[in-house]
């Protein structure tokens, strides 16, 4: 079992409409969870964190966390052409551990 | 304002030829990371260190070692390269991670892309 897993995609939504992003992962004792963008050919860079259950919201984000079912989403309100990129779901335990990436296409 | 500085940008190796990335950051960070992002893929972990004079491996470590004699440096060196190898090398640094600050994050240079002929 991987240790954390996104739907790879693509996924492809039209602009203004919700993006949800979707992550799980394997190890309970894992302590902070994170959402990385990614565009083509660049560097992540962080859009947010969310460490404890419930959610959290900035600007366009809302995080997701539900350590009962080992289980952390993103969504994306009001999708940007801009938000076109892959979304890459992180775990920290010791280090830091990254999913595969779930490749997002908002359609103008 | 240069946080995480990775050189070089683009390198093309033959196959069992070796080299060093370099990176460093100026961030005063104690941790810092070697990662690896095939084509399509997410990121992988190759080693890790928690201060000058510790390193630890990752998922990855086959085929590579580093050294931290510093806090603001950590080259990792490629040994007798593979086309395996071929990939975008990313270096990062933290403020401790976990429990060291729930919302600590990584920060990451900008990358380098190895190609392995």
């Amino acid at each position: 079992q991987k240790e954390v897993e996104q739907n790879s995609g693509p996924l492809s939504v039209p602009e203004g409409a919700i993006a949800s992003l979707n992550c799980t992962y394997s190890d309970r004792g894992s302590q902070s969870f994170f959402w990385y963008r990614q565009y083509s050919g660049k560097s992540p860079e962080l859009i947010m964190f969310i460490y404890s259950n419930g959610d959290k919201e900035d600007g366009r984000f809302t995080a997701q966390l539900n350590k009962a079912s080992q289980y952390v989403s993103l969504l994306i309100r009001d999708s940007q052409p801009s938000d076109s990129a892959t979304y890459l779901c992180a775990v920290v335990l010791n280090d830091m551990r990254f999913g595969a990436g779930t490749r997002l296409t908002v359609k103008p | 304002n240069a946080g995480v500085t990775q050189t070089p940008k683009f390198r093309i190796l033959k196959i069992g030829q070796s080299m060093t990335l370099q990176c460093t950051q100026d961030m005063n960070h104690n941790y810092m990371y070697w990662y690896r992002q095939d084509p399509g893929m997410g990121l992988k972990l190759i080693y890790y260190s928690v201060g000058a004079g510790i390193t630890d491996k990752g998922e990855v470590p086959n085929g590579y070692n580093v050294s931290r004699s510093t806090t603001e440096d950590f080259p990792l060196r490629l040994e007798l390269a593979a086309p395996s190898q071929t990939s975008v090398y990313f270096c990062a640094s933290s403020y401790p991670l976990g429990q060291g600050g729930p919302g600590n994050t990584i920060y990451f240079g900008e990358g380098s892309w190895l190609t392995v002929v």
